[in-house]
């Protein structure tokens, strides 16, 4: 099984700030099988890049996916008020497996 | 618009069993292999089980394996699971996932349901 870690466990930041959040796995996939998704309280999680860096039908441009091999980046350019919120990375080169998430809250 | 609407969650004792649906419209649904995927209270995601369009191939995480059955009606549009031996661990909100292109269930999932909660409890 291909583990997927998401840092940090909690990101506290102000709106319109940069946010960098990581995802590295266990072994190296293709970019081709990384996704990224945001999650709200109370809400299903809403994909947001797939094939690491394509961004999803209707999201904004200040998310943007990098990276190959183990390593893996959703930025966030300038942060809006609706942007805080929980994010999943996930990987699909095998059984589908997700991150343990990371925590974007308002400082 | 593309929409999934699960059902069938609710109060369940340890050891017994439910059966949770998902109706799908506004695409294809033949086409699309599909997922669950489960949440239990206060973590994080876990796929659970999926299924291909025709429905001949099917694949289950190991923590579901032997207990829990997925399965489709394509003239009904609509996705199951069957669980069965039901512990205090699968208490979760279960989610239906359709991937983002035809073809197997190793996509990203664009349309999600709205979830249906499973608690597990005596």
């Amino acid at each position: 099984e291909i583990v997927l870690t998401q840092s940090p466990g909690t990101l506290s930041l102000f709106p319109g700030e940069r946010a960098t959040l990581s995802c590295r796995a266990s072994q190296s996939i293709s970019s081709s099988y990384l996704a990224w998704y945001q999650q709200k309280p109370g809400q299903a999680p809403r994909l947001l890049i797939y094939g690491a860096s394509s961004r999803a039908t209707g999201i904004p441009d200040r998310f943007s996916g990098s990276g190959s091999g183990t390593d893996f980046t959703l930025t966030i350019s300038r942060l809006e008020p609706e942007d805080f919120a929980v994010y999943y990375c996930q990987q699909f080169v095998t059984s589908p497996t997700f991150g343990q998430g990371t925590k974007l809250e308002i400082k | 618009e593309v929409q999934l609407l699960e059902s069938g969650g609710g109060l369940v004792q340890p050891g017994g069993s439910l059966r949770l649906s998902c109706a799908a419209s506004g695409f294809s649904f033949s086409n699309y292999a599909m997922s669950w995927v489960r949440q239990a209270p206060g973590k994080g995601l876990e796929w659970v089980s999926g299924i291909s369009g025709s429905g001949g191939s099917t694949d289950y995480a190991d923590s579901v394996k032997g207990r829990f059955t997925i399965s489709r009606d394509n003239s009904k549009n609509t996705l199951y699971v069957q669980m069965n031996s039901l512990r205090a661990e699968d208490t979760a909100v279960y989610y239906c996932a359709k991937p983002l292109k035809p073809g197997g269930w190793n996509r990203a999932f664009d349309i999600w349901g709205q979830g249906t909660m499973v608690t597990v409890s005596s």
